[in-house]
């Protein structure tokens, strides 16, 4: 079955970066799209960024565009997230998602997620 | 991007419906037919119930369904079970490809 395991979280101080990474297995990698979807501690889902199957075509939330790249090695089956300029309001728990059909934009399967913690 | 709005909290009792709904704007609910449920319990990664407003993915329980009048989405549960004690989120596309996610309800069996 598909497994997506995300790594790379931690406690990092304001301002400093952060890179994450999704190993996918049990699916055909290269032929889906990824996005990366964040939950803050007791709080809701919020999308934060979306990469084709080929790494052709990226989109990103306003919250991130510009400090967030997506990115993915398909001779890896791996996805990124390498965030820089971390703030406080970016701590939450990052999950690594497939797209089934974009815009269509529904997650068929989730990571267990990673913790980042913005905090000095 | 705002969120969609849902109700914090739903609730009922073993065996009866509940209706849970997602509203937003002619931007997003009610511009496009990409809505998303998903549920999650707590700890838990999320789960997706319902997508393109009303399609059931396989085997998810056919007491989940989904509709959508206007700006609004809902999410039914019918005959509810202890085990659908969870917080529920919709999403929508919201065109100029983002993605909008509802600030989640949680339904209590009660």
């Amino acid at each position: 079955q598909v497994q997506l395991v995300e790594s790379g979280g931690g406690v990092v101080q304001p301002g400093r970066s952060l890179r994450l990474s999704c190993a996918a297995s049990g699916l055909k990698f290269r032929n889906y799209g990824f996005h990366w979807v964040r939950q803050a501690p007791g709080k809701g889902l919020e999308w934060v960024t979306f990469i084709w199957y080929d790494g052709s075509n990226k989109y990103y939330a306003d919250s991130v565009k510009g400090r967030f790249t997506i990115s993915r090695d398909n001779s890896k089956n791996t996805l990124y997230l390498q965030m820089d300029s971390l703030r406080a309001e970016d701590t939450a728990v990052y999950y690594c998602v497939t797209d089934a059909s974009w815009p269509a934009g529904y997650f068929p399967h989730w990571g267990q997620g990673t913790l980042v913690t913005v905090s000095s | 991007q705002s969120a969609l709005t849902q109700p914090p909290s739903a609730s009922g009792s073993p065996g009866q419906s509940v209706t849970i709904s997602c509203t937003g704007t002619s931007n997003d609910v009610g511009g496009y037919n990409y809505v998303s449920w998903y549920q999650q319990h707590p700890g838990k990664a999320p789960k997706l119930v319902i997508y393109e407003v009303s399609k059931r993915p396989s085997g998810v329980p056919d007491r989940f369904s989904g509709s959508k009048s206007g700006n609004t989405a809902s999410l039914t549960v019918s005959g509810l079970q202890a085990e659908d004690e969870a917080d529920f989120y919709c999403s929508s596309y919201a065109g100029s490809n983002n993605l909008v996610f509802g600030g989640g309800t949680k339904l209590t069996v009660l």
